[in-house]
């Protein structure tokens, strides 16, 4: 069985200043990690994708995430927040190959403070 | 490519009426997924059609059901409203193979009231 745990429920960074949301994940096979991103009202957006390539994972808007085996873990970072960054991430793992059910950690509310 | 569609909305009921919500995938894509989500249990897996065919199930009482058609478009039904399932009830489509495992593109939900 897999499952994902998110260790921030709630992160405040400044404007301009480094982001990390952390993530550790458990699962019996071979994983596959995604991080998505939920803005206000909306639905939810893929940022990066994990399935066993390069561990060091570039998204769309800056965002990366590095995995480590040995860790179990797969955080999330950015160099600089921008106030667009403010929303709820969600770090999620995959079943084996081929498997739809994604399973999700309870998310991190990221506020950025100007 | 349009993206997952989700209709309606917004929707009210009340307890003990049944609800019909609708999906349209991304052209091309043959899987859907349907997940619950709420502020106590987070985002819930609650089942995927691949095919007009469930393939995968989550926990949730056999009031939630569903169904695929030919053209891959996907109905959830819930019958015997609760107030508890009250949520964000989100549809999400991938190419659905078993080759790989693909990234799902989630639709922007359905958000259901029961009062």
């Amino acid at each position: 069985a897999q499952s994902v745990t998110q260790l921030d429920s709630h992160v405040s960074v400044s404007e301009g200043t480094p982001v990390l949301l952390r993530c550790n994940y458990s699962s019996s096979y071979s994983p596959s990690l995604f991080w998505y991103v939920q803005h206000p009202n909306k639905g939810l957006q893929l940022l990066l994708k994990y399935t066993s390539a390069a561990t060091l994972v570039k998204g769309i808007n800056g965002f990366e995430a590095e995995f480590k085996k040995s860790e179990t873990s797969f955080h999330l970072t950015k160099p600089s927040a921008h106030m667009s960054d403010a929303a709820e991430y969600f770090c999620v793992v995959s079943g084996p190959r081929g498997a739809q059910k994604l399973v999700f950690g309870q998310g991190t509310r990221l506020t950025i403070n100007p | 490519k349009a993206g997952v569609t989700q209709t309606p909305r917004y929707l009210i009921k009340t307890r003990g009426q049944q609800v019909t919500l609708s999906c349209s995938p991304i052209s091309g894509h043959r899987s859907v997924s349907w997940y619950q989500q709420t502020p106590g249990q987070g985002l819930q897996f609650l089942f995927e059609y691949f095919s007009e065919t469930q393939r995968n199930k989550g926990n949730f009482p056999g009031r939630f059901s569903g169904r695929q058609f030919s053209n891959s478009r996907s109905e959830m039904n819930v019958s015997t409203l609760e107030l508890g399932d009250s949520a964000l009830y989100l549809c999400a489509s991938s190419p659905g193979l078993t080759t790989s495992s693909y990234e799902q593109y989630f639709g922007p939900g359905t958000r259901l009231t029961v009062t």
